[in-house]
Parts: structure tokens; sequence; C-alpha cells
């Protein structure tokens, strides 16, 4: 069984500041870890995904997570948000067996100019 | 790549109305497809997801219904609409046709009034 928990429905960060967006997983196999962005009315797009190899994954738009197996999280960063970043993001995980991620319920990024 | 089309992007429909929402995938051959359902504050749930044509596998039970005619087009439908069906409709399959990074379409916008 697998499970995700993104904590805070709602994010608010300045432009320029930090964003750090908190997920969680529970999974009884090694995960795959997906953070997806989804802009207002389309579909979801892959940001980044940890497949068991470095445990710091870059992805697009200056993102990044790394992966921490004790703490069983997955925390997506970036140095500096851009209005650009306002978005809904998701964090998902996959068990590499069953092609069926399970999503996180998401977190709204609010950037503030 | 594959490139994932949604029709109608935007459907307005009365309770109790029945509802056809259609998805087709370009791009590969016998993909794994999936229906998620976005609710405000719900997340991303998964409704249905399909292996094969006429291989449909039902995650929540509801009075909303799937089928898979042909190896690219992946049909969602209901024959009463409810209120609580109201929602963003995603198709979705996995990057390169199988495997956990999941490739999603444009979406409906669905109001049942």
């Amino acid at each position: 069984a697998q499970s995700v928990t993104q904590l805070g429905s709602h994010v608010s960060v300045s432009e320029g500041a930090l964003v750090l967006l908190r997920c969680n997983y529970s999974s009884s196999v090694p995960p795959y870890l997906f953070w997806y962005v989804q802009y207002p009315n389309q579909g979801l797009q892959l940001l980044l995904k940890y497949t068991s190899a470095a445990t710091l994954v870059k992805g697009i738009n200056g993102f990044e997570a790394e992966f921490k197996k004790s703490e069983t999280s997955f925390h997506l960063t970036k140095p500096s948000a851009h209005m650009s970043d306002a978005a809904e993001y998701f964090c998902a995980v996959g068990s590499g067996g069953s092609y069926i991620p399970t999503f996180g319920r998401g977190t709204s990024l609010i950037v503030h100019p | 790549s594959q490139t994932i089309h949604q029709w109608p992007a935007t459907l307005v429909q009365p309770v109790g109305s029945p509802l056809s929402l259609e998805c087709t995938v370009e791009g590969t051959s016998n993909p794994n497809l999936y229906w998620y359902r976005q609710a405000a504050g719900r997340g991303l749930q998964l409704l249905f997801y399909s292996v094969g044509i006429g291989q449909i596998s039902s995650e929540v039970p509801q009075n909303l219904s799937a089928s898979r005619p042909q190896d690219r087009q992946f049909i969602l439908s209901s024959k009463k609409l409810l209120l609580s069906d109201s929602g963003f409709y995603l198709c979705a399959c996995p990057a390169g046709g199988t495997g956990e990074t999941q490739y999603f379409g444009p979406g409906t916008r669905l109001l049942v009034l």
C-alpha cells in the first residue's frame, strides 16, 4: 500500500523568496516519487521524479526535491519564487510495479509581488 | 511523444442528464489509460483505468462508467448526472505507454447545475 500527505493546502510566498512545499509518503516497497505542476484549467505536467538514483533531483523551472528515506519525505524547493510559479503542485508516489501512482491532495502556491 | 486530446473542454449540464467525455491518444499504441477527477479541495481522484480494449477497472463506485472501444480512445459516461459529478476530468496515460510517470490531457471542466 502507498499513500502521500502534502502538508498545507495553500502556501503563500513573496516573489524572490524560498519556496518549500512539503510531501511525506508511505510505501511498503522502495518508492518512485513525483512532483507535478498544474496551471489553471490545464492538465498536470511532470516537474521532476525520483527513481532510486541520486537523492537530490533537479527538475524544470528551477525546482528540485530531495528524497530522505529516514524522514519518508520528498519536499519540493526553489530558491527564488517567480510570479509564474503560482500554480497547484501535486506530489505522487508509485511502487515501480503497479503503474498506478497515488497522488496527494495538492498544494496551491500563491506568489505575492 | 504522445499527445492526449480531450473533448469537450468545458461542459455545463443539468442534473439528471447524460454525459459522454472523450479522450483520444496519439503517438503511442496500446497504452494504459486513466480517468481522474479533480474536485475542489479534494485533490486528484482516480476513477477508472484501462490496460486494453474493453478492459476497465473501476476505482471508486459511483454513477459513472468508462469504456474503451478502441486502442487509443477512452470514454467516460453517465446516464444521469448528479451535482456531485461537477469537477475537472483528466485523462492520462503513462509516458511511453507503460510505467508510472503520467502524461495528462488538457482536461474537461464539467459543471452540473
